[in-house]
């Protein structure tokens, strides 16, 4: 069955970076799409970048253009986003999820918290 | 960018009732217009891609309509385990974006 684990959240101060990480098994990793999603506490989801299958074309929210750096190995079957520059506003649960077909989320993982606070 | 917004916010029904969650989007967005159920303190689940479409597994009771800028999530003869937070989701074009949400809760 498909599995995604992320990795990597924590507290982290205004400023700072943060590489988080996303384990995937159960599906062949390298034939899909893959995304993140965000959700700030007590609030709706937000969608923040899509990488496609082969790690060419990738896309982000305005949000974190520039500061955020979506990839992957494939190789590793792993998915990975690299945060710089994190702000207060950029505190969430950071979930990883499988595109079934050009924005179509069908496997998500479990979230990973990431925390930013002086 | 396409904004989605959902009404209403929060949903009060009981056992049984019938409820209608309705998604709007800024521009005809055709039907690339998904739904998500989320449970508190779990992941979303991917309910309904394509406007209408029934992902595998999810049970008939909730269908999908719409199309051009106008949807809706219908959830007939609501069961114990539907008591949750609905998304909509546009997938025509990026930025992706969601509804803020809809809390069904029971009444």
């Amino acid at each position: 069955q498909v599995q995604l684990v992320e990795s990597g959240g924590g507290v982290v101060q205004p400023g700072g970076s943060l590489r988080l990480s996303c384990a995937a098994s159960g599906f062949t990793f390298s034939s899909f799409g893959m995304n993140w999603v965000r959700q700030a506490p007590g609030k709706g989801l937000e969608w923040v970048a899509f990488t496609r299958f082969e790690g060419g074309n990738k896309y982000y929210a305005d949000s974190v253009k520039g500061r955020f750096t979506i990839s992957r190995d494939n190789s590793k079957n792993t998915l990975y986003l690299q945060m710089n520059n994190l702000r207060a506003e950029d505190t969430a649960i950071y979930y990883c999820a499988k595109d079934q077909n050009w924005g179509l989320f069908d496997y998500w993982g479990q979230g990973t918290l990431v925390t930013v606070s002086s | 960018d396409i904004q989605m917004t959902q009404s209403p916010s929060s949903l009060s029904a009981s056992v049984g009732d019938r409820v209608t969650i309705t998604c709007r989007a800024s521009q005809t967005i055709s039907t690339y217009l998904n739904w998500y159920q989320q449970k508190p303190g779990k992941a979303p689940k991917f309910l309904i891609s394509g406007a209408s479409n029934l992902q595998s597994g999810v049970p008939s009771r909730f269908s999908g309509s719409g199309s051009g800028t106008d949807f809706t999530l219908t959830i007939s003869n609501l069961q114990p385990e539907d008591f949750a937070s609905y998304y909509c989701q546009q997938s025509y074009s990026t930025p992706y974006s969601f509804g803020q949400g809809t809390k069904l809760e029971i009444k």
